[in-house]
């Protein structure tokens, strides 16, 4: 079934680990997002992707880097956790412009 | 950068009553605006959206306005039921560096049965 895959789906680890946040699509979308989301809360734009070898910035992405080597894989990297970065991850993908978004199920992260 | 401004920020109704979000966007530029609704512990579902040439567009239940001069858009959610209970957040999309999609903070609605 066509959708959007992100594992894992809970991750507990400790300050100053680094760690990637796997997403893959299997739609064939051009655009893929990520988001930092506390429960309920504002979707805060972390890195944007429109297209293989495009990367762009958002509002959060000063601690972490992203790559698109792949149109369907769309990985984060935190080089070293911290507290701060406790959050759930929303990893999301689009069919073009003026698309809407598709979600995965997300990464509740803990870093302790 | 775009900015988008939604509010109210918590809204209670009686079941079968209206409810009515609304959000403002900074960025004239912007030409798409899709509302997504999140149940808890779920992703956020796309429930309806609408795009910078048209003013009004209805599915069922819901409603969604956009005043392209006074750079705002509402949803409209009529007859409500207990299911509509969510958080719902409104979002504006750039065309230009790679379609930037910027949310706005998200409105907890409650429908009391």
């Amino acid at each position: 079934e066509a959708d959007i895959y992100q594992t894992p789906r809970y991750l507990v680890i400790g300050t100053g680990k680094k760690i990637t946040l796997e997403c893959s699509q299997t739609m064939g979308h051009d655009k893929m997002y990520w988001y930092q989301q506390d429960p309920g809360m504002e979707l805060h734009l972390i890195h944007y992707s429109y297209g293989v070898n495009s990367t762009e910035k958002g509002d959060l992405s000063s601690e972490s880097t992203v790559s698109r080597i792949r149109t369907e894989h769309f990985p984060l990297t935190l080089e070293s956790a911290r507290p701060s970065h406790t959050s759930q991850y929303l990893c999301a993908s689009a069919q073009g412009g003026g698309s809407p978004l598709h979600f995965g199920n997300g990464t509740r992260l803990t870093v302790t | 950068g775009e900015n988008v401004e939604q509010h109210p920020s918590t809204l209670s109704v009686q079941e079968g009553d209206s409810a009515v979000i609304k959000c403002t966007y900074s960025d004239s530029a912007s030409n798409y605006f899709p509302w997504y609704k999140q149940e808890l512990g779920k992703r956020p579902q796309l429930i309806i959206d609408i795009r910078s040439n048209v003013g009004e567009k209805k599915d069922q239940r819901i409603a969604v306005t956009l005043n392209k001069t006074a750079k705002h858009f509402s949803l409209h959610i009529t007859e409500t039921q207990p299911e509509d209970s969510a958080v719902y957040f409104c979002a504006a999309s750039l065309p230009t560096g790679g379609f930037k999609t910027i949310f706005g903070a998200g409105t907890r609605l409650f429908v009391k049965a």
